[in-house]
């Protein structure tokens, strides 16, 4: 089985700081989402990354893909309120064999941002 | 709003009945999942259908029983379920290009009583 490590798995912080997650593996990625789910909802792609060294900023995130395309983070700046809620990285590995579609989920951070 | 529709919301259901989740998408995806998902834990895969065929069974026991009746349609037919098997069930679609996102519904909060 394929493991995707995600740190932390709860972060708790104030209004106006800054956060980053991280997510890795031992394997190479084709490539990698990111979601973020928020209580009674299904998830909801914020970005993909497909190119190793990949920068993608959305707003106040900002994403990377490792180089080697085993690794991702996601930086949030100055966190608002309306951040909160579980982060999860997801990823299709190119040597997986059966896995048309199938993509494997890291364990999720919890992100709460206080007023 | 979200694109992949699931009813119902929430359902409860004792360990001796037979019901139903339904899921639907109009965006042409021909990939379609379920996943179950407990609290403030990641989405766990069930079950893939690509071109309305099964592809994936993750080893889900017999009383989870998959269908797709067409490419719009996903159902997860339950019975016999136990107190464990609450938690949120997922349906999310996908087009066929190789790197391409899931899309998710909002999914059926399940209590099994």
């Amino acid at each position: 089985t394929q493991l995707l490590e995600q740190s932390p798995q709860f972060l708790s912080i104030q209004e106006g700081e800054n956060l980053t997650v991280y997510c890795n593996s031992s394997s190479v990625f084709s490539s990698l989402q990111w979601y973020r789910q928020e209580p009674g909802e299904g998830p909801v792609l914020l970005v993909t990354v497909v190119t190793g060294g990949e920068v993608k900023k959305l707003k106040r995130l900002t994403f990377q893909f490792g180089d080697a395309r085993k690794d991702s983070s996601l930086h949030i700046t100055a966190a608002q309120p309306g951040d909160t809620g579980l982060y999860l990285c997801a990823g299709v590995w190119e040597d997986t064999t059966d896995s048309w579609g199938k993509f494997q989920f890291g364990a999720g951070t919890q992100v709460v941002v206080t007023p | 709003d979200t694109e992949v529709t699931q009813t119902p919301k929430h359902l409860v259901m004792g360990m001796t009945n037979k019901k139903s989740l339904k899921c639907e998408q109009h965006m042409g995806h021909r990939a379609m999942y379920w996943y179950k998902q407990k609290a403030k834990k990641p989405p766990e895969l069930m079950f893939v259908y690509s071109y309305e065929k099964l592809s994936i069974n993750e080893s889900v026991p017999s009383r989870f029983s998959p269908e797709c009746p067409n490419s719009s349609l996903l159902n997860l037919h339950l019975h016999a379920l136990q107190p464990e098997d609450s938690a949120l069930y997922l349906c999310a679609s996908r087009s066929n290009s190789y790197n391409s996102p899931l899309h998710f519904g909002n999914g059926t909060r399940l209590t099994v009583t």
